[in-house]
């Protein structure tokens, strides 16, 4: 069965860039009837998805990220990333890779989710 | 973007109640309407897709309705593993956005 998990940092620091990544196990990033996103939660509130990377490299972000955000996806190693600048304490949150089809909105699986805290 | 507002935001049921919990949007989504469960320290989980489509595993217990702006996760006779917290999700229009989750408590 596909599974994701996320891997990366727990403390960035403010103004630093967040690099975060993927790792898919158990089936192919590498269709074209799938995107792969990322999802966040800050602490003691709801979750907020960011955006989007297909396997024909196109992405989508959310309009409140756009300007400082990259995702990307790598076939060979099964993984995609994600890349947050000048994050501030605004950012801290547990953020969840997910897997949605391309021709229905919703996602599954998740990540169990890596919690980044941004602090000095 | 379209706003999701769930009710109630927290409640407490006991084994073997009936648990309702309602998603509200901020304009007709049709049926693009997912809802998921989340338990501490494990990762989100989908259980209903489309409004009503019960995800494969999924207990029986749980079912959704409803179409336009409300709708509806119903819990049948809850479970103690139900314990979890509960987003709506609309798929209508992007960006996607979830609501604020409903916290449920097991007395």
């Amino acid at each position: 069965q596909l599974q994701l998990r996320e891997s990366g940092p727990r403390l960035v620091r403010p103004s630093e860039t967040l690099s975060l990544t993927c790792t898919v196990s158990g089936g192919s990033t590498n269709r074209d009837n799938y995107y792969w996103d990322w999802i966040r939660q800050p602490p003691g509130k709801g979750l907020e998805w960011i955006g989007n990377v297909h396997s024909s490299g196109d992405t989508y972000y959310t309009p409140s990220f756009r300007g400082r955000v990259t995702m990307s996806l790598d076939t060979s190693k099964n993984q995609f990333s994600l890349q947050l600048m000048s994050m501030t304490a605004a950012d801290t949150a547990v953020y969840y890779c997910a897997r949605h089809p391309a021709a229905d909105n919703w996602f599954h699986p998740w990540g169990q989710g890596t919690l980044v805290t941004v602090s000095s | 973007d379209i706003q999701m507002t769930q009710s109630p935001s927290s409640l407490s049921a006991s084994v073997g109640d009936r648990v309702t919990i309602t998603c509200r949007a901020s304009e007709s989504i049709t049926n693009s309407l997912n809802w998921y469960q989340h338990k501490p320290g494990e990762a989100p989980k989908l259980l209903i897709w489309a409004a009503f489509n019960l995800q494969s595993g999924v207990p029986s217990r749980f079912s959704g309705s409803g179409s336009g702006t409300d709708f509806t996760l119903t819990i049948r006779s809850l479970k103690p593993e139900d314990l979890a917290t509960y987003y709506c999700q609309q798929s209508f229009r992007t960006p996607f956005t979830f609501g604020q989750g409903t916290k449920l408590q097991i007395k």
